[in-house]
Formats: structure tokens, sequence, C-alpha cells
């Protein structure tokens, strides 16, 4: 079964949107989450990443969110750009074992 | 710059084939990992190796095995391929760190017809 749920499915935002990707876990093992972002034809890349003990995590533009009694995290995408759009997936490691979600198929609008 | 290369970015193979994918990695990591990629399910982890000759199964390790001679070499194999190992296969590798980051190749599509 999906350990990682993830939502929405897809996304699309207006140029300078805020995007919003949600994930939920239940195994309280997992100890480190980070987020990959993919694009068309390539491999997915480490974008950001959290450790439960942080409540909030930024980086420029991308922060995620991480709410531990409630085993959910997200990613906020803040002044979206066309440059942004790209499949995001969340993931919860545990023992070094990477858990992946779904994906969120993001298209940012000009 | 880590560098994960896989040997084909696109594959067409027979049910009932033998199937190789190879993945070799530029940066001395200890770690490698295969995982499917399919729509709707994510990635999921086939199997992983923490050294040479070292192996663990993954998540659907059914009807793969996988092959590391070398530190910087791992291969998968579908011993008889079908038609729902139809996917994308993307190799990743990591140092012997748990949490540091994982960092993937291009991704292989296998079709199997």
């Amino acid at each position: 079964q999906q350990q990682v749920k993830q939502s929405p499915q897809s996304l699309i935002v207006q140029k300078g949107g805020i995007s919003i990707i949600n994930c939920a876990y239940e195994n309280t093992a997992f100890d480190y989450f980070p987020w990959y972002q993919q694009f068309p034809g390539k491999g997915p890349a480490l974008l950001i990443a959290i450790r439960p003990d942080v409540s909030e995590k930024k980086e420029g533009r991308f922060t995620i969110s991480f709410n531990k009694s409630a085993k959910q995290f997200s990613l906020h995408i803040m002044d979206s750009q066309p440059g942004d759009s790209a499949t995001y997936f969340c993931a919860a490691s545990k023992g070094g074992n990477l858990f992946f979600g779904t994906g969120t198929r993001l298209t940012v609008i000009p | 710059d880590v560098k994960v290369t896989q040997s084909s970015r696109y594959l067409v193979k027979r049910t009932g084939e033998k199937v190789f994918l190879e993945c070799v990695q530029d940066m001395d990591h200890e770690n490698m990992f295969w995982y499917r990629q399919d729509p709707g399910l994510g990635l999921r982890l086939i199997y992983f190796s923490y050294d040479v000759k070292m192996k663990e199964k993954g998540d659907i390790p059914e009807g793969y095995s996988v092959s590391r001679e070398k530190k910087e070499r791992f291969s998968l194999i579908l011993e008889s391929a079908s038609t729902n190992q139809t996917s994308m296969y993307l190799c990743a590798s990591r140092t012997g760190a748990i949490t540091d980051t994982q960092y993937f190749g291009p991704g292989t599509r296998l079709t199997v017809l």
C-alpha cells in the first residue's frame, strides 16, 4: 500500500500564484522528508528536505511546512513561475530508504 | 557534479526475453538503487545495494534481479520480461550516509511487447 499519500494529482496555477502540494504518512519511524522535482525526460532531483524536529524550512521560493502531530507535510511554491512546471514528488525516509508519494504534475500558466 | 548514467533511454523487448539495464555513477557512491516509475504510483523501490556484491530487496523485487560487481555499476536484470514490466526504470546513487541525497539517472523507458 502507498506509505505516503500525495495530493493533488495535478495542479494548474497562474504565474505569480502560490502552489501547494500536500502529503501525509502513517509510519512514525520516518525520519527525513525530501521533495523531488522532475522535468520531462529527466530523473527526479532533490529540491528541498526537512527533518521532523523542525516545523518549517524555506529555500528561496520553496517552503516545506511540517506538522508532526498530524503526520502531514506540504510544499509551498511562492511566486510560481512557468519554469516551475514539473512533476513534484514528496518522499519519506526510513533507514535510508525512500518511500515516494504518487506525484503532482504542476503547470504554471503565464 | 554527480553523474548517474543509464545505458539506454528507450528499450523495446519481447515477452520472455532477458533484459539488462545498466547504471553507472561516477561519484564513488557506496549505495545504489533501482526504482520503477508508473503513472499514479510514483516511484517504487525494486532493489538496492549498499556495497559491491551486496543487494537487498525493495518493495517490488518479484521478476527482477540485480548485480553489483563493481562499485560504480549496478545492473537490473529482468530474467523473463513480461508486459507488466513495461515502465520507466530509474537508477539512483548515494553516499553511505543514509540521510544524504539520492542522485537519479535520466531513466530508461522499457516497453515489453
